[in-house]
């Protein structure tokens, strides 16, 4: 089955400065790749995704890049807000809805 | 956008009770849900896949006697715990994929269910 892992797995930085979170995954077969917010004791947020079809996606501050062939993908958050700071989550399925979850990420952005 | 309703959001039980937890897709139908585990500070484990109509698929180490998933229609899913005890304590957050984006593996989160076992 998909194995997703991600790191780092606590990233501090300073207001302003970007922040990158990178997982690969082990199943070729995966084809829709995910990335979730999560505060403290709420629901995950689908904050961007991106298919296997394509290599890059930008939405405002957010972008995620995938690698097919080296089977990772990795997400890039610039001018980084203290509103920024959650968990983030990367993911990975395939057409049977299987979906692995990387163990997560804890960012802080620090005014 | 698609709304997954989660209740209750925290409940508290004796050791031995059985508990339910409800998830209803509110404004779209579902025919699949999901049901998560959540351990603080860890990851979402998947438990199990819930099919309108069918029997749940549950991932390998989850006991489907312990864990009963019932999906009667295309917008409610239930999972109960039956006889709870203190180490089923945990964060128990379910979603939903909406009729014709299954292909698309989009899936919308409920709001999740605290449960503590005592």
């Amino acid at each position: 089955g998909e194995n997703v892992e991600q790191h780092p797995s606590t990233l501090s930085v300073q207001e302003g400065d970007s922040a990158v979170i990178k997982c690969t995954y082990s199943d070729s077969a995966s084809n829709y790749f995910p990335w979730y917010k999560q505060e403290l004791g709420k629901r995950p947020q689908l904050i961007i995704d991106i298919r296997s079809n394509v290599g890059e996606k930008k939405d405002q501050r957010i972008a995620v890049t995938l690698n097919k062939t080296a089977k990772h993908f990795s997400l890039h958050i610039t001018e980084t807000q203290p509103e920024d700071s959650a968990v983030y989550f990367c993911a990975a399925s395939d057409n049977n809805n299987d979906m692995r979850f990387g163990a997560g990420t804890r960012l802080t952005v620090k005014p | 956008g698609a709304v997954v309703s989660q209740h209750p959001s925290w409940v508290i039980c004796k050791s031995g009770t059985s508990v339910k937890i409800e998830c209803r897709s509110l404004d779209f139908q579902a025919t699949t849900m999901f049901w998560y585990r959540q351990f603080p500070k860890q990851s979402l484990m998947l438990m199990a896949t819930s099919n309108e109509g069918s029997k749940a698929t549950y991932e390998q180490g989850v006991e489907k006697d312990k864990f009963l998933i019932n999906h009667a229609s295309l917008t409610l899913s239930t999972l109960t715990v039956t006889s709870a005890h203190p180490e089923d304590s945990s964060f128990y957050i379910c979603s939903a994929s909406l009729v014709g984006q299954l292909a698309k593996n989009i899936q919308y989160f409920g709001a999740g269910t605290r449960l503590s076992v005592l």
